[in-house]
């Protein structure tokens, strides 16, 4: 089957960086996303890794290994806005829908 | 463009009450998905649809929950009869593939349900 795993807490202080890893099981890879969720409302992409190497997208960053089943995303020069619940997520079998994990909880502090 | 609309926003219920839940994706996003969020956890996909069609509702659980799309635009989820652990956040999400090869998923704001 496939599975994720990711930290369930991480706090930081305003200015940080912070660095939300994900390690994952599949047996087809056809890449792996990151979505963003604020208390009580939708998860938003955030970025998304098909091949090895980091993807830069603003502050937030994301890389992804293959060979380590390994990926993490990087949030630079924290604000307070950045405290949210951060997903990584992998296709399913059929590589029609995404199957998340179960989110980590990022405390940004001033 | 408009977002994903979900109704109601919330609904409380007692166990074994009936409950349904509505959807409208975004235009021109031909597959629909509908995820239960308990408190805590990731989003767990319950079904998905490719215009009116079930690709997977492998994980729905059908003695009690039932969903369709009709004319492949809006969608219902029904939940009949409501159980305690049926407390959580029903998402519906609509997709488009963008151009890097992503399934990009959006999500509407979600139906809390609560079951007492």
């Amino acid at each position: 089957g496939q599975s994720l795993e990711q930290p369930s807490e991480v706090t930081a202080v305003e200015g940080a960086i912070v660095q939300i890893n994900c390690t994952y099981q599949t047996s087809g890879f056809y890449g792996l996303s990151w979505y963003q969720q604020h208390d009580g409302g939708a998860p938003t992409f955030l970025s998304y890794n098909a091949l090895d190497g980091l993807e830069e997208t603003g502050r937030f960053s994301s890389f992804l290994s293959r060979s380590d089943s390994y990926g993490y995303l990087l949030l630079q020069e924290l604000q307070m806005k950045d405290s949210a619940s951060y997903f990584c997520a992998l296709p399913n079998q059929a590589g029609t829908a995404l199957i998340f994990g179960k989110g980590t909880t990022l405390s940004v502090s001033s | 463009e408009a977002g994903v609309a979900q109704s109601p926003r919330y609904k409380i219920i007692e166990k074994r009450q009936s409950v349904a839940f509505w959807c409208n994706p975004i235009s021109g996003h031909a597959t629909l998905y509908w995820y239960q969020q308990i408190l805590g956890q990731g989003p767990k996909l319950l079904i998905q649809f490719q215009n009116n069609g079930v690709v997977d509702d492998s994980q729905l659980p059908k003695d009690r929950f039932s969903a369709e799309r009709l004319k492949g635009v809006d969608s219902t989820l029904k939940i009949q009869p409501a159980k305690l652990e049926d407390s959580a956040v029903y998402l519906c999400a609509s997709s488009l593939r963008d151009s890097s090869g992503a399934n990009v998923l959006t999500f509407g704001a979600g139906s809390r349900l609560t079951v007492l």
